[in-house]
């Protein structure tokens, strides 16, 4: 099963514009973290937000996260036809738990 | 290595074969996982080993799914008798440090087709 739901499933933009990707997750977290996958290839690590923690930069990349609403979600400014990728938020669980556990993910096409 | 090495890249299996996945994290690191990517899902959690104990395998689907990680770098999963259901994308992950406080390095994975 899979603990977090991002929304929207697709997106389709132009370049140049700022594409949001929402992430909403079930129980308490240690943290979330995004990563990228292009198609046939594995994921990439982007960003990774500490449950303490409210909002994070990584170049084009903001992450924000609302632990009361068990809520993050990612925004890349000035989109380029590269971002082109499947995005999807993972959540660490609060308790002693080891793995990321995934969400469905968001296929970004970013029209050249 | 410089990044998680995964062979073979594609495999295709008659359904009721055997297969052998093999994983080569990064060196040094500590924490080695595998998940399952069925088309257009994201991965699922298959296990998780920690040096070379294995410390968590709740998300094996079935008996018929096995890892191993005898010396605590290099990580096999095999998969007894496969089915139809088994094809997907097999992807391991490595970390340096264990219980997910940092970003996990992903192998490109391996797709594996049972016919």
């Amino acid at each position: 099963s899979q603990q977090g739901e991002e929304d929207p499933q697709a997106l389709s933009i132009q370049e140049g514009e700022n594409a949001t990707m929402n992430c909403s997750y079930k129980t308490s977290i240690n943290n979330l973290q995004w990563y990228r996958q292009n198609s046939g290839r594995g994921l990439v690590h982007l960003i990774l937000i500490r449950s303490n923690e409210r909002e994070k930069h990584s170049g084009r990349l903001r992450v924000t996260l609302d632990t009361s609403k068990k809520s993050s979600s990612l925004l890349i400014t000035a989109s380029r036809a590269a971002d082109t990728a499947s995005y999807f938020c993972a959540t660490v669980p609060g308790d002693a738990g080891n793995m990321l556990t995934f969400g469905g993910g968001t296929r970004l096409m970013v029209k050249p | 290595g410089a990044g998680v090495s995964q062979s073979p890249r594609y495999k295709v299996a008659k359904r009721g074969q055997d297969v052998a996945l093999r994983c080569d994290p990064i060196s040094g690191h500590v924490s080695l996982f595998w998940y399952q990517q069925a088309l257009g899902q994201g991965p699922e959690f298959l296990t998780y080993f920690q040096n070379e104990a294995q410390l968590d395998k709740s998300g094996l689907p079935s008996d018929r799914f096995f890892a191993e990680r005898p010396e605590g770098s290099v990580s096999t999963l095999k998969i007894q008798r496969t089915q139809q259901e088994d094809s997907a994308v097999y992807l391991c992950a490595s970390s340096l440090v264990p219980v997910g406080r940092d970003g996990y390095t992903f192998g490109s994975g391996t797709r594996l087709t049972v016919v």
